[in-house]
């Protein structure tokens, strides 16, 4: 079935500095990748859609200069949290289309701003 | 904007009991309407979906119903399970693909 490996699972960081995320779709061409943060005990809430070849979108009101989104390919997607604070601290998931409505998820990144 | 209710936030059962949850979408182009479970710390998990022209599906112990009308549709676990103990979402979907999920609900099955 089709698979999104995302990476690192976790990452403690320090203030101020900067952390990428990636996403890959192992076996299947992902023209969408869509990026989630969760907070303990809270929904998924969509940051941005992030198309293979152009701009992301982003959702109303998350920083697009903060979260830098990179899908320079069919099968990467990478997400940049600049200048990192404590609050940015979260659940970071991903997720592709693999088909009309296939969804698969990668497995997340615990991020941690010290 | 779009948005979809989930309840109840947290639900207890008895090992056996069934378990019902119940979502509400507002946007009326919404078509695909999946379930997911996510345990602790891992990545949701689909376990059944449901498309705007099907009133009901079930995979065994689980099933999904849609009201269109209403713009209700709701996740029946039966023969509940420990197992099935997580917190479940619910998403809405259209042409877009840009899921709208609910806002979770954290089911405990008591053995």
């Amino acid at each position: 079935g089709a698979v999104v490996s995302q990476h690192p699972s976790w990452v403690i960081c320090k203030s101020g500095t900067s952390v990428k995320i990636e996403c890959r779709s192992l076996d299947f061409q992902a023209t969408t990748m869509f990026w989630y943060r969760q907070f303990p005990k809270q929904s998924l809430m969509l940051m941005a859609t992030s198309n293979e070849g152009s701009k992301a979108t982003y959702e109303q009101g998350v920083e697009k200069d903060k979260f830098l989104i990179n899908h320079a390919s069919l099968t990467l997607s990478t997400l940049t949290v600049t200048s990192a604070h404590p609050e940015d601290s979260s659940f970071y998931i991903c997720s592709a289309r693999a088909g009309t409505y296939g969804y698969t998820f990668g497995s997340g990144t615990r991020l941690t701003v010290v | 904007g779009e948005n979809v209710e989930q309840h109840p936030s947290t639900l207890s059962v008895q090992e056996g009991d069934s378990a019902v949850i119940k979502c509400t979408y507002s946007d009326s182009a919404s078509n695909y309407f999946p379930w997911y479970k996510q345990e602790l710390g891992k990545r949701p998990q689909l376990i059944i979906d449901i498309r705007s022209n099907v009133g009901e599906k079930k995979d065994q112990r689980i099933a999904v119903t849609l009201n269109k009308t209403a713009k209700h549709f709701s996740l029946h676990i039966t023969e509940t399970q420990p197992e099935d103990s997580a917190v479940y979402f619910c998403a809405a979907a259209s042409g877009t693909y840009k899921y709208i999920f609910g806002t979770g609900t954290r089911l405990k099955v008591l053995a």
